[in-house]
């Protein structure tokens, strides 16, 4: 079964500094996605970025990127110019690739503070 | 907005009753997952249809069943509750399943339920 584990469980930055959130998984399949979510104070899950392992560029999407190192089955994220909004919990997520294999695996989140 | 809607938005029972919650996908998404998120256990899957039919089952008790209506709308029925079933519970849509791809998940506001 595959896992996903986030080593942070709090994260804090200042305002439009730079933080990277760290998650690492495990699993022996070859294609599969993951992804990260963020869950601000409302509970809403949102989706941040999502990462292809068939692709070798990293993703990015405005002042989020992902650095994975597929190899070492890492996959952080980097949030540029940090923001007040981006203050909530964010969850690295794992999808496997097989058709049958649809479901997200979470890990446990990291509560990332952005102080003004 | 998402596009996912979930009633009621907060519920509370007491131990051994039985509620049913309830979910309306995106329109033109076929696939249906349930999931928990609790202090105890974090985010899990639950349980995934597609078009009607049940694909794929993750830790879901015996005492919770769920369904896929034929306009695409779930619903996840709890029966006999206990206080640990105190939990967000949030049910996401996706546009297929089965033919790989990495089709996001879209979350919905989620459903509180506290068992007293």
């Amino acid at each position: 079964a595959q896992t996903v584990t986030q080593s942070q469980p709090e994260m804090s930055v200042q305002e439009a500094e730079t933080v990277t959130l760290s998650c690492t998984y495990d699993t022996s399949e070859s294609d599969y996605y993951l992804f990260w979510y963020k869950q601000p104070p409302s509970r809403q899950m949102i989706l941040v970025i999502r990462q292809e392992a068939y692709k070798q560029q990293n993703a990015t999407e405005n002042r989020f990127s992902v650095n994975f190192q597929k190899a070492a089955k890492s996959f952080s994220l980097k949030i540029s110019d940090s923001q007040l909004g981006d203050a909530a919990m964010y969850f690295c997520a794992y999808r496997s690739g097989k058709t049958s294999g649809s479901r997200l695996t979470f890990g446990e989140g990291t509560q990332l503070t952005v102080n003004p | 907005d998402s596009g996912v809607t979930q009633t009621p938005k907060h519920l509370i029972t007491a131990t051994g009753q039985r509620v049913t919650l309830r979910c309306s996908p995106r329109s033109g998404d076929l696939s249906v997952y349930w999931y928990q998120q609790s202090l105890d256990q974090g985010l899990q899957f639950l349980i995934q249809y597609y078009n009607g039919e049940e694909r794929a089952k993750g830790n879901i008790l015996e005492r919770f069943s769920a369904q896929q209506f034929p306009d695409l709308h779930s619903e996840l029925n709890l029966s006999s509750l206990e206080l640990g079933d105190s939990a967000l519970y949030f049910c996401a849509s996706s546009p297929v399943t089965g033919t790989g791809g990495s089709y996001e998940q879209y979350f919905g506001p989620g459903t509180r339920l506290t068992v007293t």
